[in-house]
């Protein structure tokens, strides 16, 4: 019964691979994203979705793009990986209206990824 | 443009003492506010939030915070520390894009928090 669920939860890969993480949530929340961590803790938004709708797309590179097959799953996919990638990768989702943005997140354990 | 900040790396206090982790914001309308926690290899855990009425508001494991405009802070307050509570606290504020088309949540820099035994 976890509420936001992430897969996988390590991923160690050369660079230059393509790669992929996978994000569910069983909330019924609208919203989701996704969020880097670096290795001073930094948190940083890349991507919001609404309803399946891009909302934020922080001037992330295009290497990386985000799918949303439904409002349940927020995909993200990363071509030609760089050593500057390796970061823990969170998914986060909010009941929020669209534009909104006035309600708690509910964050993911995470995904770290080790770029070699 | 939002920005949230948190002027300590880290905080320790010993267990059974007052904590208090501060946070300033800045915002060009009125300020959502909110307080997450991460303990190692996990993701962040919702605290607590202002959004309006009460300054003074109550969240999880007996976390509070207090919200004062006129100095544009929102500490997080606890009576008596923990051992568990040792973690790394976020500060995050809501605010309009630079490009006033949408809303996002800005994370502060995190403050870890060590509490002594």
């Amino acid at each position: 019964d976890t509420a936001v669920s992430q897969t996988p939860k390590y991923l160690v890969t050369q660079m230059g691979n393509d790669k992929s993480i996978k994000c569910e949530q069983n909330l019924g929340h609208d919203t989701m994203y996704w969020y880097k961590q670096d290795s001073k803790k930094f948190l940083k938004i890349m991507f919001s979705y609404n309803n399946k709708e891009l909302i934020i797309n922080e001037t992330v590179p295009n290497r990386f793009s985000p799918k949303s097959p439904d409002k349940a799953h927020l995909n993200l996919h990363i071509n030609s990986l760089e050593l500057g990638d390796s970061a823990v990768y969170f998914c986060a989702s909010s009941q929020d209206q669209g534009w909104e943005a006035y309600n708690e997140q509910f964050f993911g354990p995470g995904t770290r990824l080790t770029v070699l | 443009a939002q920005s949230v900040a948190q002027p300590e790396d880290q905080v320790n206090v010993a267990e059974g003492n007052p904590l208090t982790v501060k946070c300033t914001y800045s915002v060009s309308g009125n300020p959502y506010l909110f307080w997450y926690v991460q303990y190692p290899n996990r993701g962040l855990q919702f605290l607590l939030k202002y959004i309006t009425g009460d300054n003074l508001v109550k969240g999880s494991y007996g976390f509070e915070a207090e919200f004062n405009k006129s100095q544009t802070s929102f500490h997080l307050k606890k009576p008596s520390a923990l051992v568990s509570d040792s973690a790394l606290y976020f500060c995050a504020v809501r605010d309009w894009s630079d490009s006033g088309g949408y809303q996002k949540v800005t994370f502060g820099i995190g403050t870890k928090l060590q509490v002594i035994p």
